[in-house]
């Protein structure tokens, strides 16, 4: 069985600072990890997602995420955040090319202080 | 016109009632899921389905039923609505190799 856990519910980070929102999965394969963002009153947009390539994924709008399967984590980080990344962030996981469907982590909240 | 669209956008009905959600995908892919989302919950998978005659339970498939009708819709009905059934509720698709398109939502609140 699969499962994620979001560390953190809220994150808040100044306008222009780095983003950290963490993540944490456990999965009994090899798994497929994914960050979507859905800002308010829209629906679900992928960041990124990581297949077993490069551990280092790049996403849109400059976030990035690292595969650390050591420490069964997939943090998504972003150097300077904006006011557009204001959003709902949610870590996903997958077994077998998401054939069963997706797990959603619970969700961060991401707030960006001008 | 969208990949993957949901109808009705929005929708109110008392308990007791049955309501349909429809859903129906121009992408051409053979699997397709419902989810609904919860405050603080994230999203939880109800049913999917690989194809017209294979359909399987989610996490949380207690209380709702689906129809496959053809290969590009897929609908979710509440036979009979409670007010904790209450969320936002996602239908999406997927072509096997991680690619993932969803719906844009139904807001449904039962009263």
């Amino acid at each position: 069985a699969q499962s994620v856990t979001q560390l953190d519910s809220h994150v808040s980070v100044s306008e222009g600072t780095p983003v950290l929102l963490r993540c944490n999965y456990s999965s009994s394969y090899s798994p497929s990890l994914f960050w979507y963002v859905q800002h308010p009153n829209k629906g679900l947009q992928l960041l990124l997602k990581y297949t077993s390539a490069a551990t280092l994924v790049k996403g849109i709008n400059g976030f990035e995420a690292e595969f650390k399967k050591s420490e069964t984590s997939f943090h998504l980080t972003k150097p300077s955040a904006h006011m557009s990344d204001a959003a709902e962030y949610f870590c996903v996981v997958s077994d077998w090319g998401g054939a069963d469907g997706l797990t959603f982590g619970k969700g961060t909240h991401l707030i960006i202080q001008p | 016109d969208a990949d993957v669209t949901q109808t009705p956008r929005n929708r109110i009905t008392k308990t007791g009632k049955r309501i349909m959600l429809e859903c129906s995908q121009t992408k051409g892919h053979d699997r397709m899921y419902w989810y609904r989302q919860d405050p603080g919950l994230g999203l939880r998978l109800i049913y999917y389905s690989f194809d017209v005659k294979d359909i399987n339970k989610g996490e949380i498939s207690d209380g709702y039923s689906v129809s496959r009708q053809a290969q590009a819709k897929f609908s979710l009905s509440l036979e009979s609505a409670i007010p904790n059934q209450t969320a936002l509720y996602f239908c999406a698709t997927s072509s096997g190799d991680y690619g993932y398109t969803f719906g844009s939502g139904t807001r449904l609140t039962v009263v």
